[in-house]
């Protein structure tokens, strides 16, 4: 069993619709990150939180700590917003993260 | 800022054949990362640097060499490329350990015929 588990592994939605993508760990984390890679294969980190919520522009990332589960959501989801979403969960004084295996998103027009 | 630059972007390699991976980044980061992502599959750690002068082996070592040349260039070394070498490789940096953000390169696309 991963020590890190997204779902769905794939979720096609209409353009428009709230997402919600969640990630579930078993492992005592110092933080979360979430990265979006887009249809080119180029990574950029969403987010990286702790605890509570963050929030940046029409994504917003949720943590909780005891029951070791993060969600991302997108608003008002556009096509441009298809990508793989990948979290990955990283421990303190720790170099490794430990990587989902991300959740392939399209959005339709 | 460039961020985190790779060369090449793409490579050709033929089974034995070497080729050294270059990566650099700008933002004073302390601890690099090599990735590597096989068609449909997630990131698997090949090597990192905590810090300037040292690596330690990832997830998929073998096969693999690593320097860390500097505090901004951190090169992946395949000595004999074989075919289950084919696969996009990622270089990152972060200003310390896993809880920091990790900042991606563009990746290479390496085939091994």
């Amino acid at each position: 069993k991963n020590e890190v588990e997204q779902s769905p592994q794939n979720l096609t939605a209409q353009e428009g619709e709230f997402i919600t993508i969640n990630c579930s760990y078993s492992v005592g984390i110092s933080a979360l990150h979430w990265l979006q890679q887009h249809p080119g294969g180029g990574i950029v980190s969403l987010f990286m939180l702790s605890s509570g919520k963050k929030k940046h522009g029409r994504l917003i990332a949720t943590i909780n700590i005891q029951e070791k589960h993060s969600s991302l959501h997108i608003t008002a989801s556009h096509p441009r917003d298809s990508a793989v979403y990948i979290c990955a969960a990283g421990m303190d004084s720790n170099y490794q993260l430990i990587w989902g295996a991300g959740t392939k998103l399209i959005i339709k027009p | 800022n460039a961020g985190v630059t790779q060369t090449p972007k793409f490579q050709v390699l033929k089974t034995g054949q070497s080729m050294t991976l270059q990566c650099a980044q700008d933002m004073n980061h302390n601890s690099m990362y090599w990735y590597r992502q096989d068609p449909g599959m997630g990131l698997r750690l090949i090597y990192y640097s905590a810090s300037e002068g040292t690596t330690d082996k990832g997830e998929v070592p073998n096969g693999y060499n690593v320097s860390r040349l500097n505090k901004r260039e951190f090169s992946l070394r395949l000595e004999s490329a074989a075919p289950s070498q084919t696969s996009v490789y990622f270089c990152a940096s972060s200003e310390r350990w896993a809880v920091y953000e990790q900042y991606f390169g563009p990746g290479t696309r390496l085939t091994v015929t």
